[in-house]
């Protein structure tokens, strides 16, 4: 099991053009996490998803970012038209269920937005 | 007010000092996750606790229900133990993350 596995590690965009983050969940974890840490900020919550489900998005800007876990293949956090303010480092964690169980977390990308 | 708050914020010893971060929260929980991360560096999760105490190591975790308080007590620290420590609570729907506690440990 290799774990949370995110990719890109580090991502460069110019202004405008799109964002696209994957996160592939432990084996049999059916919850995901995002989570954004802007530079020397904590980290926040963005968005929660069950296979092919968005349970909580309350944490996503309400423009320009959308997230989707299909039934197969991986989690995408997707940042279209970026701007420089969205340079941050994207985490996502996966849960086997959604309470009382433990976190598995991914390297993150980082996106610089020049 | 934070949902979740962390003391200190930062935090400076010498190798070898008895360490203590604490980590308060206001809201009801299923589970309280202590996390480490290093300077640009991923997350690693160091606990998951919903009651008592856990041991790994050197590190030592702690948590009161009733009082809602954790702790995370690191003996014999290292420099190798210096890192952002974070709280993160975890509730019916996500997790919610204290500001972190950055710990450096002098040679």
């Amino acid at each position: 099991n290799a774990g949370v596995m995110q990719n890109p590690r580090h991502l460069v965009r110019r202004r405008g053009q799109e964002a696209r983050l994957r996160c592939s969940p432990m084996k049999g974890h059916s919850h995901v996490y995002w989570y954004r840490q802007l530079p020397e900020e904590g980290l926040k919550f963005m968005v929660y998803l069950q296979k092919e489900n968005i349970i909580d998005e309350s944490g996503m800007p309400k423009e320009r970012f959308s997230a989707e876990f299909p039934k197969e293949g991986p989690s995408i956090l997707r940042i279209q038209q970026v701007v420089r303010g969205d340079s941050a480092a994207y985490f996502c964690a996966s849960f086997a269920s959604g309470g009382g169980t433990e976190a598995f977390f991914g390297q993150g990308t980082r996106l610089t937005v020049v | 007010k934070n949902e979740v708050e962390q003391s200190p914020q930062n935090l400076t010893a010498q190798e070898g000092e008895f360490i203590t971060i604490n980590c308060s929260y206001s809201v009801g929980i299923s589970a309280l996750h202590w996390l480490q991360q290093h300077p640009g560096g991923g997350i690693v999760s160091l606990f998951m606790l919903s009651s008592g105490k856990k041991k790994h190591g050197r590190l030592i975790a702690t948590i009161n229900i009733q009082e809602k308080h954790s702790s995370l007590h690191i003996t014999a620290s290292h420099p190798r133990d210096s890192a952002v420590y974070i709280c993160a609570v975890q509730g019916a729907q996500k997790l919610v993350f204290g500001q972190g506690t950055r710990l450096t440990i002098n040679p």
